[in-house]
């Protein structure tokens, strides 16, 4: 079965830190660009990352150039988000996604993470 | 960045009803359209791909339509279980962006 399973989100307070996981398998997760996804409670989605099979090529939305890092472990069938200088508007539902043949075609369960002090 | 726009943003309909959804992106993007149906408390879904691909598994009442900047989603005959938030996503640069979502509802 084709699955996506996330991990690593939770309670965390302005400034700080957080480093989300999310576990592939199924299928041959170095053959695939990955993403990351977010919903804040109650919006709409808003798309934050993705990385190139090779992890050569990464992309990030404006909000979180400079703070946020995606990366992938091929061997391990994981993708990473390393979440710093966290803010209030980063608590959301974080969903990694795989991308397929232009979209999104295989979708996590999703990890929520609060930034709350 | 490319902006997309969806419309409208809530609909109520019946079952049976047939069900148009549009999407409007800020500038062309070929037909690098995905559309996504979210139900509460759950991931998306991937209904369609490049704008008119059926991706598998989904049923046939779902079709999209659309190239360049305007593009719909039609639900031919509206099921219980299609009540949900749907979403349109370009594919064609980044930042990958999505619409607003459209909340389709039980009249």
């Amino acid at each position: 079965e084709v699955q996506l399973v996330e991990s690593g989100g939770g309670l965390v307070q302005p400034g700080g830190s957080l480093r989300l996981s999310c576990a592939a398998s199924g299928f041959t997760f170095s053959s695939y660009w990955m993403s990351w996804v977010r919903q804040a409670p109650g919006k709409g989605l808003e798309w934050v990352a993705n990385i190139k099979q090779d992890g050569s090529e990464k992309y990030y939305v404006d909000s979180v150039k400079g703070r946020f890092t995606i990366s992938r472990d091929n061997a391990k069938n994981s993708l990473y988000l390393q979440m710093n200088s966290l803010r209030a508007e980063d608590t959301a539902v974080y969903y990694c996604a795989r991308e397929g043949y232009f979209a999104m075609d295989v979708w996590g369960q999703g990890t929520t993470v609060t930034v709350s002090s | 960045d490319i902006q997309m726009t969806q419309s409208p943003s809530s609909v109520s309909a019946s079952v049976g009803d047939r069900v148009t959804i549009t999407c409007r992106a800020s500038q062309g993007i070929s037909s690098w359209l995905a559309w996504y149906q979210q139900k509460p408390g759950k991931a998306p879904k991937l209904l369609i791909y490049a704008a008119s691909s059926l991706q598998s598994g989904v049923p046939s009442r779902f079709s999209g339509s659309g190239s360049g900047t305007d593009f719909t989603l039609t639900i031919s005959s509206l099921q219980p279980e299609d009540f949900a938030t749907y979403y349109c996503q370009q594919a064609n640069s980044f930042p990958r962006t999505f619409g607003p979502g459209t909340k389709v509802d039980i009249k």
